[in-house]
């Protein structure tokens, strides 16, 4: 496995509390994404970054903001949670430029209540 | 926009027969397109990718621009092939598109 590592791996949380996801590489890839999948809709992309400080929108980023203050960490920030984002959460990376293929981190299941 | 479409929620094949997963996508240019497998307790991971031309554990996709499509296939499924699939387009960027995944079970 590439070195992608998810923290935490698991959460329960409650409606209206902030919650922050961790990845971390040490492949110092340029790229970074954060996925969530959910059934019937496959992986949808929330947002993704194309070097630290740098970051962009996917198509499900409402009610998400992200971080990437070093090469190798990306954080996903839930403001305040809601049930539809209970999810499995997916990080995924990549070194950019061409057909690059993205690796993707083990995922973290997070249930809202 | 770009849209990956895969038809096929659930597929069930029997063992040793011949499998076939559909992907169409929709896009206006030349795109990339890849099919990742998830295996049971395993991460996603690239399973082949359009430009390669290349099959990987027995599979092979092929781009066809005409219909639009890029199914993937083997010709004899094997038990360790169940897992879920995902086909995934690139237009442009370095952001993926995926389909909504197939749900491949293959019967003993």
């Amino acid at each position: 496995d590439a070195g992608i590592t998810q923290s935490p791996r698991h959460k329960v949380t409650e409606t209206g509390t902030p919650v922050t996801l961790r990845c971390h590489q040490t492949e110092n890839h340029r790229y970074m994404y954060w996925y969530r999948q959910d059934p019937g809709h496959g992986l949808r992309l929330i947002h993704y970054s194309y070097g630290v400080k740098d970051t962009d929108k996917g198509e499900v980023s409402d009610g998400y903001s992200v971080s990437r203050s070093k090469t190798e960490d990306f954080l996903l920030t839930l403001e305040s949670a809601t049930s539809s984002q209970t999810s499995v959460y997916f990080c995924a990376i990549s070194a950019g430029g061409g057909f690059d293929e993205q690796y993707f981190g083990p995922g973290t299941r997070l249930t809202v209540t | 926009a770009q849209r990956v479409t895969q038809p096929e929620k659930l597929l069930s094949v029997f063992k040793g027969a011949p499998v076939e997963l559909k992907c169409n996508y929709s896009y206006s240019g030349s795109p990339e397109l890849f099919w990742y497998v998830q295996y049971s307790r395993q991460r996603l991971q690239l399973l082949l990718r359009h430009i390669s031309r290349e099959s990987i554990k027995g599979f092979t996709a092929d781009l066809n621009k005409g219909e639009t499509s890029f199914h993937l296939k083997k010709p004899f499924a094997q038990e360790e092939d169940s897992a879920m699939y995902y086909c995934a387009l690139r237009g442009g960027n370095e952001k993926l598109t995926f389909g909504t995944g197939t749900r491949l079970t293959i019967i003993p």
